[in-house]
């Protein structure tokens, strides 16, 4: 158990459709970032959270966005859900942005159909 | 793209040390080497990291290359449920965000 918990762990979306994310962060953790892992593949950077600014952003379009709240905990939201969006969503928290671990949730299984 | 290169897949013994190899020869200075593991459908669990100095901890050790261009993870004594993808990362970026790359398709035997 890495202390990190994700918000539901599986759902389905109908293509258009907007949908919302969550992730607790472990205990005294400032930093979230969100990843996206498709089917067969690595999961690929989305973008990451620190003290409530989003710090860095991988290639992912603007219709993905994010939020950090003061306790550190944080939403995904994606608007205009795409078939191609259907993927295991994880989320990794860390105390700050340098080279520390960063602990994984379990993650959420979103399927768009 | 990922700064690692890493074999697609290896098999090893039950109760055999397993030993898998990580290529990162554009490595800078002061970028780390870290090694994650996922077991199917479940979120990525760190192992270790480090810098140039070999690492050891309760669950592997790291060596890396007096050049810093390669690493190994060990796993001393490798069990059935050590069973997963094994991804060496280098954090690089603003965010230090970890760029996955393959990994290694780690099948241990019994």
């Amino acid at each position: 158990e890495t202390g990190v918990t994700q918000s539901p762990t599986h759902l389905i979306k109908t293509r258009g459709q907007q949908v919302t994310l969550r992730c607790s962060s472990q205990s005294g953790h400032n930093t979230v970032s969100w990843y996206q892992q498709a089917l067969g593949q690595g999961p690929q950077f989305i973008f990451q959270y620190y003290r409530e600014e989003e710090n860095g952003r991988g290639n992912f379009p603007p219709r993905f966005s994010g939020l950090q709240f003061p306790n550190y905990s944080s939403e995904l939201n994606v608007n205009a859900l795409e078939l191609d969006d259907s993927a295991l969503y994880l989320c990794a928290s860390s105390l700050g942005i340098a080279n520390t671990e960063a602990f994984f949730g379990q993650g959420t299984r979103l399927t768009v159909v | 793209d990922a700064k690692t290169t890493q074999p697609t897949s290896m098999d090893c013994a039950e109760g055999r040390a397993a030993n898998l190899p990580c290529n990162h020869s554009t490595i800078s200075g002061n970028e780390y080497v870290y090694w994650y593991r996922q077991i199917h459908s479940q979120g990525p669990q760190y192992i270790i990291h480090g810098l140039k100095n070999n690492e050891t901890n309760e669950m592997a050790s790291l060596i890396i290359t007096e050049d810093r261009k390669s690493s190994t993870l060990i796993l001393p004594h490798a069990t059935l449920r050590d069973t997963a993808v094994y991804y060496c990362i280098v954090r690089e970026g603003s965010a230090r965000q970890l760029t996955f790359g393959s990994g290694t398709q780690l099948t241990v035997l019994p």
